[in-house]
């Protein structure tokens, strides 16, 4: 079965760059999607079709995907935007979510 | 701006079957499919099948077999039955507006307010 592998975790300094990655075999001819979740809530998609954001999603949020790696960056980290994120792609009919990654801004 | 309300039992015994609800608000019910998806500290995020307005389903394989989707149309809700439940059911459950059936690759969103299910003898 189809599998999206995440980094458990990924530390950042406020102002900075994070980066969050999500592999899977040859998921660049797939779309992949990136959600984010804060304690307590529900996911909140951030990225759909590789890199489009859905409205009221800060810029600094943007995607990319080639090969076999699909990438979350967020930039100019805020507190705020501590959470964890997971990735999700389809495999025929099947929808594969990654492991999630726990981002911490500190 | 769709939104969308969940509900259902909570505590479950073992062999029992899971009964969850959803009801689409401000939006078109056609179009899209319509998800269950699933949290658990130990599978983390694991969808768990869709329905369209015209009741076609696709479900996970590994629950198929116990897995049942049904659409009400005139309602704009969506259920979710799972039968003989065990303890690894236990999990948050998730209704969400999937794929769109004329785009690819649109994604999950919006998502429910998560129902706690647990089983427990």
């Amino acid at each position: 079965s189809y599998e999206l592998t995440q980094p458990p975790s990924v530390s950042v300094s406020p102002g900075q760059t994070a980066t969050i990655t999500c592999s899977g075999d040859k998921l660049g001819e797939k779309y992949a999607s990136w959600y984010q979740q804060k304690p307590g809530q529900s996911p909140v998609m951030v990225i759909f079709q590789d890199t489009k954001r859905p409205s009221g999603i800060p810029e600094r949020f943007s995607g990319s995907n080639s090969g076999n790696t699909a990438a979350l960056t967020i930039s100019g980290t805020q507190a705020i935007d501590e959470a964890d994120y997971y990735c999700q792609a389809w495999d025929s009919d099947t929808a594969i979510f990654g492991g999630g990654t726990k981002l911490t801004v500190l | 701006q769709v939104q969308l309300q969940q509900w259902g039992a909570g505590l479950l015994k073992p062999s029992e079957t899971l009964s969850l609800t959803c009801a689409v608000y401000g939006g078109s019910f056609s179009g899209y499919y319509w998800s269950w998806i699933r949290q658990s500290p130990k599978k983390g995020l694991e969808w768990i099948g869709e329905i369209n307005h015209n009741g076609v389903t696709h479900y996970n394989p590994s629950l198929k077999s116990r897995v049942t989707i049904s659409e009400d149309t005139s309602k704009k809700q969506f259920s979710l039955r799972l039968r003989s439940v065990t303890a690894a059911d236990t999990a948050v459950y998730y209704c969400a507006r999937g794929r769109a059936m004329s785009v690819a690759g649109v994604g999950f969103d919006p998502w429910g307010q998560g129902t706690l299910v647990t089983v427990s003898s």
